[in-house]
């Protein structure tokens, strides 16, 4: 099985700042990589497919990049309602995946 | 807009079966591939099951392979999943996805609680 690790498992930045997750597989996996964006009791939201590739209707605030194996998540100009966690799964191969999550909160 | 709402959820006693359904609407749904995905309470997302679009073909995380069987009905528009010898630590909400392929339409998701 592929395992997904992500990091920081938290953080907190100021609003108007700039936030990275990075996620690491443990093959390689191509693009065939997803992130979403989970709010409480709510279920999670793609927010990019394909590693870089913006969903229809989310922010382009949110940006992704990476192949192979490392992988990051940026959110610009962070905002109060970004407060979240967010996680990446991969599609590469079943079972598909998730990273443990990043937590992010406004300071 | 799709809308996909599970059902089936409940208390059951450790070693009960429970079987979760979900319904899809307003989408070709024997087009896409469905997946069910868990989270325990205070945790992160567990893939749990996948089905073809035409059910022909299943996979399943190790916890719960020979336990859990998905299946899906197209004529009806609803996928489900049987669970067998049920365990605390199958606790969880249970949450059914259209793969396509990210998880890009979710049902609200129905809790199952695993407990004497």
């Amino acid at each position: 099985d592929i395992q997904m690790t992500q990091s920081p498992s938290s953080l907190s930045a100021s609003v108007g700042e700039s936030v990275t997750i990075t996620c690491r597989a443990s093959q390689d996996i191509g693009t065939y990589l997803a992130w979403y964006q989970q709010k409480p009791g709510k279920a999670p939201k793609t927010l990019i497919y394909d590693a870089s590739s913006l969903k229809s209707g989310v922010p382009s605030k949110f940006s992704g990049s990476g192949s192979g194996t490392d992988f990051t998540l940026t959110i610009r100009s962070l905002q109060p309602e970004d407060s979240a966690t967010y996680y990446c799964q991969q599609y590469n191969s079943y079972p598909r995946t998730f990273g443990q999550g990043t937590k992010v909160e406004n300071k | 807009e799709v809308q996909v709402l599970e059902s089936g959820g409940g208390l059951v006693q450790p070693g009960g079966s429970l079987r979760l359904s979900c319904t899809v609407s307003r989408v070709d749904f024997r087009y896409f591939a469905m997946t069910w995905i868990r989270q325990a309470p205070g945790k992160g997302l567990e893939w749990v099951s996948v089905i073809s679009g035409s059910g022909d073909s299943t996979f399943y995380e190790d916890s719960v392979e020979g336990r859990f069987t998905i299946s899906r009905d197209n004529s009806k528009n609803t996928l489900y999943l049987q669970m067998n010898s049920l365990r605390g630590d199958d606790t969880a909400i249970y949450y059914c996805a259209r793969e396509s392929p990210d998880l890009d339409y979710w049902g609200q998701g129905t809790l199952v609680t695993v407990s004497s």
